[in-house]
């Protein structure tokens, strides 16, 4: 049971360059989130969803673009990478039912660079 | 707009202090606060708050929320060069349906000195 992966760990890319971060969770877990960690920021939404083929606008979208296609993946497209998405990405799952439904189980996080 | 705010930004103590972390959150359709700790990478889970006035203990941590005056604490008691972290605070909020999203704070930055 890995529970959330990211890939990749680590990117450094140039302006106007694109890329797919993926993360994939084994938990069967409904609900998956992307983040993105800034300092003095704290933790962002980016987008979420709440179950296979279903994507949603969080906090701060633009720039982004997201898809769900199988339940256990959920992507973070960069079309046209701009300097202030430099951050650190991470994504999340939650599951549903009873006792700490809430939590989220978080990823280990994808530290991207644009130059 | 929904906002969650921790205080202090950053503490250093020493080992064997007790320490208290603040949230404060001002939220729509609150469901319940959360508290994760975040060492390297990954922020991990400590404690779900649903009531006001139950402290959940785990160890050396307990934590305690009061839905009145809307805020909570997570008190760290006999700190060990460990407890070192960002401490997030973060509000669960329901937006209709099954739609809930978390709220987070900037964080509280702990550092524990020999």
């Amino acid at each position: 049971n890995a529970g959330v992966t990211q890939t990749p760990k680590f990117r450094v890319l140039k302006t106007g360059q694109s890329m797919t971060l993926l993360c994939a969770q084994d938990m069967n877990h409904e609900y998956m989130y992307w983040y993105r960690q800034d300092p003095g920021m704290g933790l962002r939404l980016i987008h979420y969803s709440v179950g296979e083929g279903t994507t949603a606008k969080g906090e701060v979208p633009d720039g982004y673009n997201v898809s769900r296609l199988k339940k256990q993946n959920f992507l973070l497209g960069l079309e046209s990478a701009a300097p202030s998405q430099t951050s650190v990405y991470f994504c999340a799952s939650r599951g549903t039912g009873t006792g700490n439904y809430n939590e989220q189980f978080f990823g280990p996080g994808t530290r991207l660079t644009v130059l | 707009e929904d906002k969650v705010v921790q205080s202090p930004l950053s503490l250093v103590v020493h080992e064997g202090d007790t320490v208290t972390l603040n949230c404060s959150y001002e939220v729509t359709n609150f469901r319940s606060l959360l508290w994760y700790k975040q060492e390297k990478k990954a922020p991990t889970f400590l404690f779900m708050l649903t009531s006001s006035g139950i402290e959940k203990k785990s160890g050396r941590l307990s934590s305690i929320l009061d839905k009145k005056e809307l805020f909570s604490i997570l008190n760290i008691t006999a700190t060990q060069t460990g407890d070192s972290a960002i401490y997030l605070c973060a509000a669960n909020a329901n937006y209709g349906g099954a739609t809930n999203k978390l709220i987070f704070g900037t964080g509280t930055l702990l550092a524990v000195q020999p």
